[in-house]
């Protein structure tokens, strides 16, 4: 069955960086676009970042542009994201979720921000 | 960027009487190919996020057929026909048709 396993969560200074990883498995992760979705504790979710099937066409939410990277490798069947100069405010579970429709969500990891 | 508005941010309702969430978008969510992009999630305690509805009116496989959803342009609604004690959870909508994708602030949906 389709299955999103998150990764690579963990806590980290403000300013520090960390990177998230997302093995896909039970479907062609090639022929998907993907995204980040996020929740800040006690708080509703947050859209944060897209790339389409090939790699190309990354978007991101304002709050993370510049700071935050998305990318995948499908000869992995994983997607990424490459998080720099962290703030207090990136801490949260971080959900990778695949189109269409973001109709499968992995179990999340937590990346909390802190001195 | 695109405001969804959720109303209300919280319902209690009997075993099997109905609940209706309503959604409301600040930019018609129609595309341009003809599709609208407004989906609807569930998330249960402790549990990640799913999808119960797509493309405002399509219920996901495994999706009971208590819930629809309807709606066009800036306006729509999830509708519960009848409340069983698992459908206890906090409801999103999402609009898809403008990056970035945008979340309501989500429903909480409690048994009474």
């Amino acid at each position: 069955q389709v299955q999103l396993v998150e990764s690579g969560g963990g806590v980290v200074q403000p300013g520090g960086s960390l990177r998230l990883s997302c093995a896909a498995s039970g479907f062609n992760f090639d022929t998907w676009g993907m995204n980040w979705v996020r929740q800040a504790p006690g708080k509703g979710l947050e859209w944060v970042a897209f790339i389409r099937s090939n790699g190309t066409n990354e978007r991101y939410a304002d709050s993370v542009r510049g700071r935050l990277t998305i990318s995948r490798d499908n000869s992995k069947d994983t997607l990424y994201l490459q998080m720099n100069n962290l703030r207090a405010e990136d801490t949260a579970v971080y959900y990778c979720t695949k189109e269409p429709h973001l109709d499968c969500w992995g179990q999340g990891t937590l990346v909390t921000v802190s001195s | 960027d695109i405001v969804m508005t959720q109303t209300p941010l919280s319902l209690s309702v009997t075993p099997g009487q109905p609940a209706s969430i309503s959604c409301k978008s600040s930019l018609s969510l129609l595309h341009p190919n003809g599709n609208t992009f407004l989906y609807w999630y569930v998330q249960k305690s402790g549990q990640s996020p799913q999808l119960l509805i797509y493309e405002v009116s399509s219920r996901f496989s495994g999706v009971p057929d208590r819930f629809s959803g309807s709606g066009s342009g800036t306006d729509f609604t999830l509708k519960i026909s009848r409340v069983e004690a698992e459908d206890v959870g906090v409801y999103y909508c999402m609009e898809g048709t403008y990056f970035p994708y945008t979340f309501g602030q989500g429903t909480k949906l409690e048994i009474k």
